[in-house]
Protein backbone atom coordinates (compact mmCIF):
# COMPACT_ATOMS: atom_id res chain seq x y z
CA UNK A 1 0.00 0.00 0.00
CA UNK A 2 1.71 3.39 -1.15
CA UNK A 3 1.93 5.80 2.17
CA UNK A 4 -0.42 8.53 0.56
CA UNK A 5 -3.02 7.65 -1.77
CA UNK A 6 -4.84 9.92 -4.23
CA UNK A 7 -7.59 9.10 -7.16
CA UNK A 8 -5.21 10.27 -10.29
CA UNK A 9 -8.53 12.11 -11.79
CA UNK A 10 -9.06 13.91 -13.96
CA UNK A 11 -11.92 15.00 -11.76
CA UNK A 12 -13.90 17.64 -13.69
CA UNK A 13 -16.36 20.06 -12.41
CA UNK A 14 -18.24 23.04 -13.79
CA UNK A 15 -17.32 26.24 -12.94
CA UNK A 16 -19.14 27.44 -9.57
CA UNK A 17 -19.38 24.42 -8.31
CA UNK A 18 -17.44 22.60 -5.24
CA UNK A 19 -14.47 20.36 -6.26
CA UNK A 20 -14.13 17.71 -3.56
CA UNK A 21 -10.28 15.72 -3.52
CA UNK A 22 -9.52 13.43 -1.31
CA UNK A 23 -6.77 11.75 -0.02
CA UNK A 24 -5.58 8.67 2.19
CA UNK A 25 -2.63 7.88 4.27
CA UNK A 26 -1.25 5.07 5.71
CA UNK A 27 1.43 5.93 8.59
CA UNK A 28 -0.23 6.66 11.58
CA UNK A 29 2.50 8.77 12.56
CA UNK A 30 2.25 11.79 10.52
CA UNK A 31 2.04 14.72 11.78
CA UNK A 32 1.11 17.62 9.50
CA UNK A 33 -0.47 17.83 6.17
CA UNK A 34 -0.50 19.87 3.11
CA UNK A 35 -2.10 20.12 -0.30
CA UNK A 36 0.05 21.68 -3.13
CA UNK A 37 -1.40 23.00 -6.26
CA UNK A 38 0.94 22.15 -9.54
CA UNK A 39 0.24 23.60 -13.18
CA UNK A 40 1.70 22.10 -15.83
CA UNK A 41 5.63 22.65 -15.64
CA UNK A 42 5.53 24.46 -13.03
CA UNK A 43 6.85 23.71 -9.48
CA UNK A 44 4.33 22.51 -6.66
CA UNK A 45 2.14 25.49 -4.60
CA UNK A 46 1.37 25.15 -1.02
CA UNK A 47 -1.83 26.00 -0.89
CA UNK A 48 -3.32 24.95 2.35
CA UNK A 49 -1.86 22.96 5.65
CA UNK A 50 -3.66 21.34 8.27
CA UNK A 51 -2.53 19.96 11.51
CA UNK A 52 -4.99 18.69 13.71
CA UNK A 53 -8.59 16.81 13.13
CA UNK A 54 -11.35 18.77 11.40
CA UNK A 55 -11.93 21.65 9.26
CA UNK A 56 -9.85 25.04 8.64
CA UNK A 57 -10.89 27.39 5.67
CA UNK A 58 -8.83 29.64 3.70
CA UNK A 59 -11.01 31.67 1.26
CA UNK A 60 -12.63 29.36 -1.16
CA UNK A 61 -10.51 26.39 0.43
CA UNK A 62 -11.07 24.10 3.31
CA UNK A 63 -9.28 21.68 4.21
CA UNK A 64 -10.40 18.62 6.32
CA UNK A 65 -8.56 16.10 8.59
CA UNK A 66 -10.19 12.33 9.83
CA UNK A 67 -7.00 11.06 11.49
CA UNK A 68 -8.82 8.16 12.74
CA UNK A 69 -9.54 7.29 9.17
CA UNK A 70 -6.34 8.43 8.02
CA UNK A 71 -8.43 10.77 5.45
CA UNK A 72 -7.51 14.60 4.60
CA UNK A 73 -10.02 16.43 2.13
CA UNK A 74 -9.35 19.57 0.16
CA UNK A 75 -12.60 21.61 -0.25
CA UNK A 76 -12.50 24.22 -3.43
CA UNK A 77 -15.64 26.14 -3.64
CA UNK A 78 -16.78 28.43 -6.03
CA UNK A 79 -14.45 26.45 -8.69
CA UNK A 80 -12.67 28.59 -11.18
CA UNK A 81 -11.03 27.69 -14.62
CA UNK A 82 -8.21 29.04 -13.07
CA UNK A 83 -8.17 26.36 -10.01
CA UNK A 84 -7.88 23.75 -13.10
CA UNK A 85 -4.28 21.76 -11.99
CA UNK A 86 -2.97 18.90 -10.52
CA UNK A 87 -3.64 19.08 -6.78
CA UNK A 88 -0.69 17.00 -4.29
CA UNK A 89 -1.53 15.79 -1.19
CA UNK A 90 1.73 15.84 0.79
CA UNK A 91 2.04 14.20 4.39
CA UNK A 92 5.13 14.84 7.03
CA UNK A 93 6.45 11.64 8.98
CA UNK A 94 8.11 12.52 11.66
CA UNK A 95 11.67 9.74 12.08
CA UNK A 96 13.54 8.59 15.21
CA UNK A 97 16.30 10.94 14.05
CA UNK A 98 14.58 14.30 14.82
CA UNK A 99 13.93 14.66 11.39
CA UNK A 100 10.58 14.98 8.95
CA UNK A 101 9.87 14.34 5.62
CA UNK A 102 7.36 15.06 3.37
CA UNK A 103 5.68 12.49 1.11
CA UNK A 104 2.95 13.01 -1.56
CA UNK A 105 0.36 11.39 -3.20
CA UNK A 106 0.85 11.09 -6.80
CA UNK A 107 -2.02 13.95 -7.75
CA UNK A 108 -5.70 14.62 -8.75
CA UNK A 109 -6.02 16.19 -11.72
CA UNK A 110 -8.80 18.88 -11.47
CA UNK A 111 -10.61 20.34 -14.65
CA UNK A 112 -12.95 23.20 -14.39
CA UNK A 113 -15.08 24.09 -17.48
CA UNK A 114 -16.49 27.23 -18.17
CA UNK B 1 13.57 37.87 -0.07
CA UNK B 2 14.75 35.09 -2.83
CA UNK B 3 13.55 31.76 -2.98
CA UNK B 4 14.76 28.55 -3.35
CA UNK B 5 16.68 28.79 -6.47
CA UNK B 6 17.29 26.17 -8.80
CA UNK B 7 19.56 26.13 -11.82
CA UNK B 8 19.99 25.47 -14.45
CA UNK B 9 15.97 25.43 -15.55
CA UNK B 10 16.47 23.34 -18.59
CA UNK B 11 19.62 20.70 -18.74
CA UNK B 12 19.55 18.40 -21.86
CA UNK B 13 21.90 15.98 -21.97
CA UNK B 14 23.11 12.76 -24.28
CA UNK B 15 23.35 9.09 -22.57
CA UNK B 16 26.23 8.55 -20.79
CA UNK B 17 26.58 12.03 -19.88
CA UNK B 18 26.74 13.72 -16.25
CA UNK B 19 24.02 16.27 -15.07
CA UNK B 20 24.58 18.81 -12.42
CA UNK B 21 21.71 20.62 -10.80
CA UNK B 22 22.43 23.17 -8.62
CA UNK B 23 20.07 24.32 -5.37
CA UNK B 24 20.85 27.44 -3.34
CA UNK B 25 18.57 27.06 -0.09
CA UNK B 26 16.30 30.06 1.34
CA UNK B 27 18.35 32.43 2.94
CA UNK B 28 19.05 30.73 6.62
CA UNK B 29 18.13 27.45 5.60
CA UNK B 30 20.53 24.59 6.10
CA UNK B 31 18.26 22.26 5.37
CA UNK B 32 18.07 20.31 1.52
CA UNK B 33 15.81 18.11 0.59
CA UNK B 34 15.70 17.22 -3.55
CA UNK B 35 12.75 15.33 -5.00
CA UNK B 36 12.12 13.87 -8.55
CA UNK B 37 8.80 13.83 -10.27
CA UNK B 38 8.49 12.02 -13.48
CA UNK B 39 5.81 13.02 -16.19
CA UNK B 40 1.95 12.75 -14.63
CA UNK B 41 3.44 11.38 -11.27
CA UNK B 42 4.09 13.22 -7.94
CA UNK B 43 6.56 14.08 -6.35
CA UNK B 44 8.96 10.90 -5.27
CA UNK B 45 11.70 11.80 -2.42
CA UNK B 46 15.14 10.73 -3.28
CA UNK B 47 17.55 12.82 -0.26
CA UNK B 48 17.84 15.30 2.54
CA UNK B 49 20.81 16.78 3.55
CA UNK B 50 21.64 19.47 6.31
CA UNK B 51 25.31 21.62 5.67
CA UNK B 52 27.94 18.93 5.27
CA UNK B 53 25.85 15.98 5.97
CA UNK B 54 23.45 13.28 4.26
CA UNK B 55 20.59 12.45 6.61
CA UNK B 56 18.33 10.72 4.64
CA UNK B 57 19.23 9.19 1.19
CA UNK B 58 16.75 5.98 1.26
CA UNK B 59 14.63 7.60 -2.00
CA UNK B 60 18.06 8.15 -4.26
CA UNK B 61 19.26 5.34 -6.51
CA UNK B 62 22.36 3.80 -5.24
CA UNK B 63 24.20 4.08 -8.60
CA UNK B 64 25.10 7.22 -10.53
CA UNK B 65 23.43 9.66 -8.25
CA UNK B 66 25.05 11.46 -5.49
CA UNK B 67 23.98 14.46 -3.34
CA UNK B 68 26.45 17.03 -1.47
CA UNK B 69 25.57 20.22 0.74
CA UNK B 70 28.96 21.42 0.96
CA UNK B 71 29.47 24.39 3.87
CA UNK B 72 30.19 27.18 0.98
CA UNK B 73 27.96 27.09 -1.60
CA UNK B 74 24.98 25.53 -3.13
CA UNK B 75 23.38 21.82 -2.67
CA UNK B 76 24.59 19.67 -5.91
CA UNK B 77 22.55 16.64 -7.08
CA UNK B 78 24.74 14.95 -9.58
CA UNK B 79 24.23 11.87 -11.90
CA UNK B 80 26.99 10.28 -14.09
CA UNK B 81 25.95 8.49 -17.16
CA UNK B 82 22.39 9.54 -17.64
CA UNK B 83 20.08 7.32 -19.03
CA UNK B 84 17.04 8.17 -20.91
CA UNK B 85 14.78 7.30 -17.93
CA UNK B 86 16.64 9.66 -15.77
CA UNK B 87 14.39 12.51 -17.37
CA UNK B 88 12.50 13.78 -15.28
CA UNK B 89 12.06 17.33 -13.29
CA UNK B 90 13.84 17.68 -9.92
CA UNK B 91 12.56 19.81 -7.13
CA UNK B 92 14.40 20.93 -4.20
CA UNK B 93 13.72 22.56 -1.41
CA UNK B 94 14.76 23.59 1.86
CA UNK B 95 13.82 24.28 5.91
CA UNK B 96 15.37 26.04 8.64
CA UNK B 97 15.23 23.09 10.90
CA UNK B 98 14.37 19.70 11.02
CA UNK B 99 12.73 18.90 13.66
CA UNK B 100 9.13 18.67 14.47
CA UNK B 101 7.51 21.30 13.71
CA UNK B 102 4.89 22.35 11.39
CA UNK B 103 7.16 24.30 8.77
CA UNK B 104 6.27 23.46 5.13
CA UNK B 105 8.06 22.96 2.67
CA UNK B 106 8.67 25.47 -0.06
CA UNK B 107 9.96 24.51 -3.50
CA UNK B 108 12.17 26.14 -6.24
CA UNK B 109 11.09 26.07 -9.48
CA UNK B 110 12.69 22.74 -10.18
CA UNK B 111 15.53 21.82 -12.92
CA UNK B 112 13.78 19.46 -15.78
CA UNK B 113 16.45 17.02 -16.96
CA UNK B 114 16.03 15.72 -20.85
CA UNK B 115 18.59 12.78 -21.74
CA UNK B 116 18.66 12.35 -25.37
Amino acid sequence: QKEVEQNSGPLSVPEGAIASLNCTYSDRVSQSFFWYRQYSGKSPELIMSIYSNGDKEDGRFTAQLNEASQYVSLLIRDSQPSDSATYLCAVTLLFSGGYNKLIFGAGTRLAVHP
Amino acid sequence: NAGVMQNPRHLVRRRGQEARLRCSPMKGHSHVYWYRQLPEEGLKFMVYLQKENIIDESGMPKERFSAEFPKEGPSILRIQQVVRGDSAAYFCASSPRAGADHSPLHFGNGTRLTVT
